[in-house]
């Protein structure tokens, strides 16, 4: 069964710039969250998706932002990159049911660096 | 606010050592509790998931166990290696928050050959 896929695995931008982030769950997986790690506050979370709409988002600005589609894949988008804004993106699927806490598959990363 | 610290921050053993990470969470409504590994660069990989209604949960040489009560969940590892080295993270599940993660800072471990 593959893993989460994430795609691309690297990204540098310029300041100002905007940029949209891929991953593909699980297969039979229908929740995605997001997540930011950087060195200095470890791992943050972003937003979840469920059935292409947002259930829980973490307290970031609103140029972060994310979708889901009908097969369960989610982009996540940031726009007027900051030069905070360089870190490693994580994608995380699980199956959800009436039942939270499910246990979270993560992908390998996007590496974001923001000139 | 949950809030999750994993102490210390930074292990060094020798091989073939018995050791415990230790998490501490603030607030003991969580729903469960996920131990994750991280090598370098990469991604989280899955250790175990221990459910709140459990004490304990074992694969392989890896134990975990969870005290709501206390806060606190610890990492067993028996028989440490080489290979074993990498940052390992718990992670908590608010109440009322979805699939949505509190991790600790980690704990970066390295098992001397």
């Amino acid at each position: 069964k593959a893993g989460v896929t994430q795609t691309p695995r690297y990204l540098i931008k310029t300041r100002g710039q905007q940029v949209t982030l891929s991953c593909s769950p699980i297969s039979g997986h229908r929740s995605v969250s997001w997540y930011q790690q950087t060195p200095g506050q470890g791992l943050q979370f972003l937003f979840e998706y469920f059935s292409e709409t947002q259930r829980n988002k973490g307290n970031f600005p609103g140029r972060f932002s994310g979708r889901q589609f009908s097969n369960s894949r989610s982009e996540m988008n940031v726009s007027t990159l900051e030069l905070g804004d360089s870190a490693l993106y994580l994608c995380a699927s699980s199956l959800r049911t009436s039942e939270v806490g499910k246990e979270q598959f993560f992908g390998p990363g996007t590496r974001l660096t923001v000139l | 606010k949950q809030e999750v610290t994993q102490i210390p921050a930074a292990l060094s053993v020798p091989e073939g050592e018995n050791l415990v990470l230790n998490c501490s969470f603030t607030d003991s409504a969580i729903y469960n509790l996920q131990w994750f590994r991280q090598d370098p660069g990469k991604g989280l990989t899955s250790l175990l998931l221990i459910q709140s209604s459990q004490r304990e949960q074992t694969s392989g040489r890896l134990n975990a166990s969870l005290d709501k009560s206390s806060g606190r969940s610890t990492l067993y590892i028996a028989a440490s290696q080489p290979g074993d080295s990498a940052t390992y993270l718990c992670a908590a599940f608010p109440p009322n928050a979805g699939n949505m993660l509190t991790f600790g800072g980690g704990t970066r471990l390295m098992v001397k050959p």
